[in-house]
């Protein structure tokens, strides 16, 4: 079974630009909940989509938007980036919802904002 | 406001000794604990999870202590590998509510040859 997968890995932006993450979950999960995690900061949560409906957002500024489709992949955008986004951005998918059960997740998708 | 808090961000523990990670809560709406455990360069990977109708939970070297008037919980590790040496991060979530899985700041295990 596949796990589930981020991409890009790796990616360097700049000011001002905005960037598209993508996330495929395991086979026949409907949540996708994706996390940012920064040095000292754990793991923050930045929203979940189930069955492509966002169903929890954490406290992040509008700049950072996600979606859902219908085969449950998942993509989030951060637009307007600013230097403290550099991050790894985690994607996690599970069965049900994620307050349910465990979550798997992906490598994270590393961002660095120069 | 951090509802789920790992108050150690390191521990250093000797090879064969016992390890113990500790995570404290505030939400009393919390019903479901989990421990996933971080490699660098890699994904958080689940570890062991307790629901609040117990108070403990085993699993191999693994054991997981829930004490809910205390909102405390512990994962102890026993004995202790070098493989071990990972980023260990506290979970929690209220499966009644419509709540998001809350994690804590994380402890870095190191395990001592």
């Amino acid at each position: 079974k596949a796990g589930v997968t981020q991409t890009p890995r790796y990616l360097i932006k700049t000011r001002g630009q905005q960037v598209t993450l993508s996330c495929s979950p395991i086979s026949g999960h409907r949540s996708v909940s994706w996390y940012q995690q920064t040095p000292g900061q754990g793991l923050q949560f930045l929203f979940e989509y189930f069955s492509e409906t966002q169903r929890n957002k954490g406290n992040f500024p509008g700049r950072f938007s996600g979606r859902q489709f219908s085969n449950s992949r998942s993509e989030m955008n951060v637009s307007t980036l600013e230097l403290g986004d550099s991050a790894l951005y985690l994607c996690a998918s599970s069965l049900g919802t994620m307050n349910t059960g465990e979550l798997f997740f992906g490598e994270g998708s590393r961002l660095t904002v120069l | 406001d951090q509802q789920v808090k790992q108050n150690s961000p390191s521990l250093s523990v000797q090879e064969g000794r016992i390890s113990i990670l500790n995570c404290d809560y505030t939400n009393s709406m919390f019903d479901y604990f989990l421990w996933y455990k971080k490699y660098p360069a890699e994904g958080p990977t689940f570890l062991i999870s307790i629901s609040s109708i117990k108070d403990k939970n085993e699993d191999g070297r693994f054991t997981v202590f829930l004490n809910k008037s205390a909102k405390h919980l512990s994962l102890h590790i026993v004995p202790s590998q070098p493989g071990d040496s990972a980023v260990y991060f506290c979970a929690a979530s209220a499966k009644r509510g419509n709540t998001p899985l809350v994690f804590g700041k994380g402890t870095r295990l190191s395990v001592i040859a």
